[in-house]
């Protein structure tokens, strides 16, 4: 079955980066994106970006463009998202997402979330 | 504030049927395609509805949705008592070329 497991929570300081990863099995990780969803505390979901298995192509959300980096490891069927420059409003539960297309939000299968708290 | 909007609440008795809208402009729900989410609190968001209209298997008929101009909404039949949660809808956004979510309707079963 398909599964999308992320690494453990983290606690950085204010300026600081992070790399959260995700894990995939189940399927052929190289026939499909993998997208990344934030939610902040009692908060909504927030679309980050996404990041193609098989080739290098990347669309992040503008918001967050140069501070955000998405990479996969094909050999691993891993992915990787990278924040950097942290601020206290980035802390959030990280999630990554399986979905078909790259410019449709519909997401079959999601990671556990991983917790990123930003404080001093 | 969120791109589309959605009603931050919602609520209905069991075997009631609930609604919940989704509002959004020309740019994403007006040229794009609407998904819905199940998110049960302290769990990951569940995918229940795709291609506005299209139920993953293994989601219930009681979840159907419908899509008109830039809106879209969300139909919960015969309510139960596990549907309380949390409800979001997303499209593309093609002028913020990006995905773009509602804010969450919660949903009480009363």
């Amino acid at each position: 079955q398909v599964q999308l497991v992320q690494s453990g929570a983290e606690v950085k300081k204010p300026g600081a980066s992070v790399k959260v990863s995700c894990k995939a099995s189940g399927y052929s990780f190289a026939t499909y994106g993998l997208s990344w969803v934030r939610q902040a505390p009692g908060q909504g979901l927030e679309w980050m970006g996404w990041i193609s298995a098989y080739n290098p192509n990347t669309n992040y959300a503008q918001k967050l463009q140069g501070r955000v980096t998405m990479t996969t490891d094909t050999s691993t069927s891993t992915a990787y998202m990278e924040l950097r420059s942290l601020r206290s409003d980035d802390t959030a539960v990280y999630y990554c997402a399986k979905g078909h297309n790259w410019n449709e939000p519909a997401f079959d299968y999601w990671g556990q979330g991983t917790l990123v708290t930003v404080s001093s | 504030q969120s791109v589309l909007t959605q009603p931050p609440s919602a609520s209905g008795t069991p075997g009631q049927r609930v609604t919940i809208s989704c509002s959004g402009s020309s740019s994403n729900i007006g040229s794009n395609t609407v998904s819905w989410y199940q998110q049960l609190p302290g769990t990951a968001p569940k995918l229940l509805i795709y291609n506005n209209n299209q139920r993953p298997s293994g989601v219930p008929d009681r979840f159907s949705g419908s899509k008109s101009g830039t809106s879209a909404s969300l139909a919960i039949s015969g309510l139960q008592s596990e549907d309380e949660a949390d409800y979001y809808c997303a499209a593309w956004d093609d002028s913020l070329n990006g995905g773009v979510f509602g804010g969450g309707t919660k949903l009480t079963v009363l």
